[in-house]
């Protein structure tokens, strides 16, 4: 069946670098999507969402972008810092009465 | 803290056996989802209640079940446990049916079975 994926399990950059995580999505119909941190032991947590009609969306130190010609998501995480260590993940919704999870991106930031 | 509670947030159990897991939504929030998370995989779509009434259901084995009460609080309930079974599973809650905005998750309940 149709499902959002990540293109890489893990990461690892450097404190103060910018961080992007990648998504590509099957679903052509989808028109909501949104990103989620999950740190060790917790439940997820919203960073940030965009809606189809929107190429690129901030927030604080993040920026997510949507390109739907190649139905891709990216999040960008300006100036990683020891706390954004988790693992992220991004979500589609389908059919509007649920949302679908990708497996994640494990993002490691070393000091 | 998401205003979701979950509970246990541990339980070790036996394959064969039973249990329910309890989850009360944030305060005013009408929807509650299921998910559940195994070691290495991401958040598997359960089932979807929305005032009391199922809405969508995704990959929910048939020994599962779930139900969301009149007060809004919802148990999934395992039963026939497998090995397999063993997982996180999360809770989480918005205010609308349709998905158009975050949901906020519980902290999880940890299902080891042996």
């Amino acid at each position: 069946g149709e499902n959002v994926g990540l293109h890489l399990p893990t990461l690892s950059v450097q404190e103060g670098d910018n961080s992007i995580i990648n998504c590509a999505y099957s679903n052509s119909a989808s028109d909501y999507f949104i990103w989620y941190k999950q740190e060790s032991g917790k439940g997820p947590q919203f960073i940030i969402d965009i809606r189809s009609n929107m190429d690129k969306r901030q927030g604080q130190r993040v920026t997510v972008l949507l390109n739907k010609t190649v139905k891709h998501l990216s999040l960008q995480i300006a100036a990683t810092q020891p706390g954004d260590s988790a693992v992220y993940f991004c979500a589609e919704n389908q059919a509007g009465t649920a949302l679908i999870f990708g497996k994640g991106t494990t993002l490691s930031v070393s000091s | 803290d998401s205003g979701v509670t979950q509970t246990p947030k541990h339980l070790i159990t036996a394959t064969g056996q039973r249990v329910t897991l309890r989850c009360s939504p944030r305060s005013g929030d009408l929807s509650v989802y299921w998910y559940q998370q195994s070691l290495d995989q991401g958040l598997q779509f359960l089932i979807h209640y929305y005032n009391g009434e199922e809405r969508a259901k995704g990959n929910i084995l048939e020994r599962f079940s779930a139900q969301q009460f009149p007060d809004l609080h919802s148990e999934l309930n395992l039963s026939s446990l497998e090995l397999g079974d063993s997982a996180l599973y999360f809770c989480a809650s918005s205010v609308v049916s349709l998905v158009d905005g975050e949901l906020f998750f519980g902290e999880g309940s940890r299902l080891t079975v042996l």
